[in-house]
């Protein structure tokens, strides 16, 4: 139990175009998504929170114009780069918890997809 | 704000030797989880044990385990009879009332048949 899928596994778009990526929880209901950016041997950067129903709320730094989330469902969340750029190349992870009150539980991660920004 | 720290970068091990893992954290909530995430080489994340905070016992999955000692903030990973599957980035995490993660820097674990 407790998959998350994430499509598409690998995308190269032309820079100032946008890309859609999607979260899915495949066996559960995710009341919360999160997404991430990683570097290369680098740790995991949380970029925003998503709750099922409403806004997302982003960390400083991230720009919420640029990185778009929708979390319509309690099973699929969607992060959206908008007019991408080659600093935007990153390996984006998304992950889903079901936390209903009180202290979160696990995450449960997603496979990741690599995003380059020719 | 929390703070989870991986001093070491890399370790490596022998297969079939025991290695540990170190990670300390800081914070002032009474209630919260904590983690350890392995990182392959495909990048998919990998829960490999948690505990809770309440809880006395230490944490085991098999050849995984524990040693958490919560006066101290020290939560660090043994990894008993090493495998080259074994081989990932390891990272150490923590949740608690925000349930956002906090990741420790990670440390990188070869292991030499």
């Amino acid at each position: 139990g407790a998959v998350v899928s994430q499509h598409p596994s690998r995308v190269i778009c032309k820079s100032g175009t946008s890309v859609k990526i999607e979260c899915r929880s495949l066996d559960f209901q995710a009341t919360t998504m999160f997404w991430y950016r990683q570097f290369p041997k680098q740790s995991l950067m949380l970029m925003a929170t998503s709750n099922e129903g409403s806004k997302a709320t982003y960390e400083q730094g991230v720009e919420k114009d640029k990185f778009l989330i929708n979390h319509a469902s309690l099973t699929l969340s969607t992060l959206t780069v908008t007019s991408a750029h080659p600093e935007d190349s990153s390996f984006y992870i998304c992950s889903a918890t079901t936390r209903t009150s009180g202290v979160s539980d696990t995450q449960y991660f997603g496979p990741g997809t690599r995003l380059t920004v020719l | 704000a929390q703070t989870v720290t991986q001093s070491q970068p890399e370790m490596s091990v022998q297969e079939a030797e025991t290695v540990t893992l170190s990670c300390t954290y800081d914070t002032s909530e009474s209630d919260y989880y904590l983690f350890w995430y392995k990182q392959p080489p495909s990048r998919q994340m990998i829960l490999v044990i948690r505990q809770e905070a309440y809880k006395q016992q230490n944490a085991t999955e098999n050849r995984f385990s524990v040693n958490f000692q919560k006066a101290a903030k020290s939560f660090s990973l043994k990894i008993s009879d090493s495998q080259l599957g074994d081989a990932a980035m390891y990272f150490c995490a923590y949740t608690g009332a925000n349930s956002k993660l906090t990741f420790g820097k990670g440390i990188t674990l070869s292991v030499r048949p």
